[in-house]
């Protein structure tokens, strides 16, 4: 069974950094590419990231580009996103997704506030 | 970057009934990168259709996509009381992804 399991949330200040986690089991992680998504409250779906299945390409939202770095670590299974700079528009629910064209699967999410 | 207008913004329906879902792009989509989402309420959302015609794992028959170039539509054959919920539709194009607004489908 396909299960990912983000972490790594929480209240952070402006201006300050955060890394998300995501765990991922039940499929050969190191086979897919994966993705950050992220929903701010009451609002709609928002692609933030997604890494390539090897770790060597990555691709970026504007909104984000320049201040987030998404890597991942294929020997533990595991996604990451480093968040810096942030501000009170990154505020979300932040999702990691499998596959690369597509969301195929998704995790439970993560919030992230960013309020002083 | 393809921007994707849904539409309506909600559609309020009763059990049983035929739900259409419209999702229109700024430009040519190709449709192997058209897909959609259901998100419950609390839940996280989970791919229904890609590539505009195809079913997810698991997913019943009564959900089906079509469309093709900039005109795509969900449609939900017989509401369940289940299928009461927001949907997206996404699409890849040019190294982005972006999604539609979302449509509220609810009880009417």
């Amino acid at each position: 069974e396909v299960q990912l399991l983000e972490s790594g949330g929480g209240l952070i200040q402006p201006g300050g950094s955060l890394r998300l986690s995501c765990a991922a089991s039940g499929f050969t992680f190191s086979n897919y590419a994966m993705k950050w998504v992220r929903q701010a409250p009451g609002k709609g779906l928002e692609w933030v990231s997604t890494l390539s299945a090897s770790g060597g390409t990555t691709y970026y939202a504007g909104s984000v580009k320049g201040r987030f770095t998404i890597f991942r670590d294929n020997s533990k299974n595991t996604l990451y996103l480093q968040m810096n700079s942030l501000r009170a528009e990154d505020t979300a629910v932040y999702y990691c997704a499998k596959d690369f064209y597509f969301f195929d699967f998704w995790g439970l999410g993560t919030l992230v506030t960013v309020s002083s | 970057e393809i921007v994707l207008t849904q539409s309506p913004g909600t559609l309020s329906l009763s059990p049983g009934e035929r739900a259409t879902l419209s999702c229109r792009a700024s430009q040519s989509v190709d449709s192997d990168y058209l897909s959609w989402y259901q998100q419950r309420p609390g839940q996280a959302p989970r791919l229904l259709i890609y590539g505009t015609s195809n079913r997810a794992t698991g997913i019943p028959d009564r959900f089906s996509g079509s469309g093709s170039g900039t005109d795509f539509t969900l449609t939900i054959s017989r509401l369940e009381p289940e299928d009461f919920a927001v949907y997206y539709c996404q699409q890849y194009g040019s190294s982005l992804w972006t999604f539609g607004q979302g449509t509220k489908v609810e009880i009417k």
